[in-house]
């Protein structure tokens, strides 16, 4: 039963293609995250997607377009893919607990990622 | 912005006790997280510290000055398994997470 699943788990490609991620949570959970780690492993924020609306864009080429038919879904397309577009791109999802430091907190779960390459 | 400054290589050997530090610099904070990922998989929660102190579980501490912008993570009993890398994250406006780098735990036998 998995919590948090995207396909495909691996994705080679050429440039200037285009293609979808997809991701979908069954944990309830209220936001959803993309993030990319790149070949050193750093891990990156794309976006952030609070019930359906998107709360944080961090700089991403316009060439990324996040989708959030509903809280439980968020996509991922690329247009015009680039070598420097080859990563894992992570999918994951959290409950908000806003401001307060002092409640517990579960983190995010993350999807088990794509391995995009684009050749 | 964000920066997190967390060392890149830790080694140990098995049974051992190993501590990762992470110290940052935020402009909006609101907890320190631990994640532990293996090659080729997922980052996983760890631990979570939202105020100063101590928080264990099981084999696993995690520790949070936000006065000294400073945290850590205490491995016990170290076992092979638990090598991977280990990312700290601070948590910021709108649950957005910023990670550190990444440190590679190399647990030998």
């Amino acid at each position: 039963d998995t919590a948090v699943s995207q396909t495909p788990k691996y994705l080679v490609t050429q440039m200037g293609n285009d293609k979808s991620i997809k991701c979908e949570q069954n944990l309830g959970h209220d936001t959803m995250y993309w993030y990319k780690q790149d070949s050193k492993k750093f891990l990156k924020i794309m976006f952030s997607y609070n019930n359906k609306e998107l709360i944080i864009n961090e700089t991403v080429p316009n060439r990324f377009s996040p989708k959030s038919p509903d809280k439980a879904h968020l996509n991922l397309h690329i247009n015009s893919l680039e070598l420097g577009d080859s990563a894992v791109y992570f999918c994951a999802s959290s409950q908000d607990r806003g401001g307060d430091r002092g409640l517990p907190n579960y983190g995010y779960t993350f999807g088990s990622g794509t391995r995009l390459t684009v050749v | 912005g964000q920066s997190l400054e967390q060392p890149s290589e830790v080694t140990a050997v098995e049974g051992a006790i190993v501590q990762i530090n992470c110290t940052y610099q935020t402009s909006g904070f609101y907890g320190l997280s631990w994640y532990q990922q293996h090659d080729g998989g997922a980052p996983t929660f760890l631990s979570y510290n939202g105020l100063d102190g101590l928080e264990e579980t099981g084999r696993f501490s995690s520790f949070l000055s936000r006065s000294d912008s400073y945290g850590y993570l205490l491995l016990q009993e170290l076992q092979m398994k638990d090598s991977a890398s280990y990312f700290c994250a601070v948590r910021g406006g709108y649950s957005t997470l910023t990670f550190g780098k990444g440190t590679m735990l190399l647990v030998s036998p």
